[in-house]
């Protein structure tokens, strides 16, 4: 297993575009996460599914964004009509449910708005 | 909700130093508390954590001890590499028990 992985690695966007970001978690992961990170600050938590289900959602998720996991295994995040003070680095992170559950981080997607 | 604090960077220090970075937390409950490193060019990786008062995380020669006393979860370790100049961030779980709260991280610059 390689971890988890993001795609794309960076995106350049204008602003009002739309953008969707993909993550692959850890394949035996059932819970997966999506946190922004900004330039000099720690990750903010956006919002987690556990299997398909999305079970909390951060303030921070305003009503452009979305998010899903369809069949309980990838998930996407789509920003629409961008703005530029959603420049920042997308996190995803998967655990699996038990004592002590760890998240792992996956590289980020890193999206400037023009 | 729950919160964490760390000291601010840059710290810089010569190789074979003794390194601390102070991380103190707000919380309601008993969370989990975590060390994460981010290297340059490189995604979060976790380093250690603990679960549970006076529980000891340890890893690559990196310690922190949970001390619910003085709500804290200090990050030592006795004689730093240059290989270990990266971003160090403290985190624990939320109110509800599932996202991470992170501080704003801690840059640490290793000098041969």
């Amino acid at each position: 297993d390689t971890g988890v992985s993001q795609d794309p690695r960076h995106k350049i966007t204008k602003r009002g575009q739309n953008v969707t970001f993909r993550c692959d978690p850890i394949s035996e992961h059932n819970r997966l996460y999506w946190y922004r990170q900004t330039l000099g600050q720690g990750p903010e938590f956006l919002t987690y599914f556990q299997n398909e289900a999305q079970l909390e959602k951060s303030r921070l998720l305003s009503d452009r964004f979305s998010a899903e996991r369809p069949k309980g295994s990838f998930s996407t995040l789509e920003i629409q009509r961008t703005e530029q003070g959603d420049s920042a680095m997308y996190l995803c992170a998967s655990s699996f449910v038990g004592q002590q559950e760890t998240q792992y981080f996956g590289p980020g997607t890193r999206l400037l708005v023009l | 909700g729950n919160s964490v604090t760390q000291m601010e960077g840059p710290v810089t220090l010569s190789e074979e130093a003794f390194l601390t970075i102070n991380c103190t937390y707000t919380a309601t409950g008993y969370p989990s508390l975590f060390w994460y490193v981010q290297y340059p060019g490189e995604g979060l990786q976790l380093l250690l954590k603990a679960t549970k008062a006076d529980d000891k995380g340890s890893n690559k020669g990196f310690e922190a001890t949970y001390r619910k006393e003085t709500t804290s979860f200090h990050l030592e370790k006795g004689s730093v590499q240059v290989s270990d100049s990266a971003v160090y961030f403290c985190a624990l779980t939320s109110n509800s028990g599932y996202a991470l709260n992170f501080g704003k991280g801690t840059s640490l610059l290793v000098t041969p």
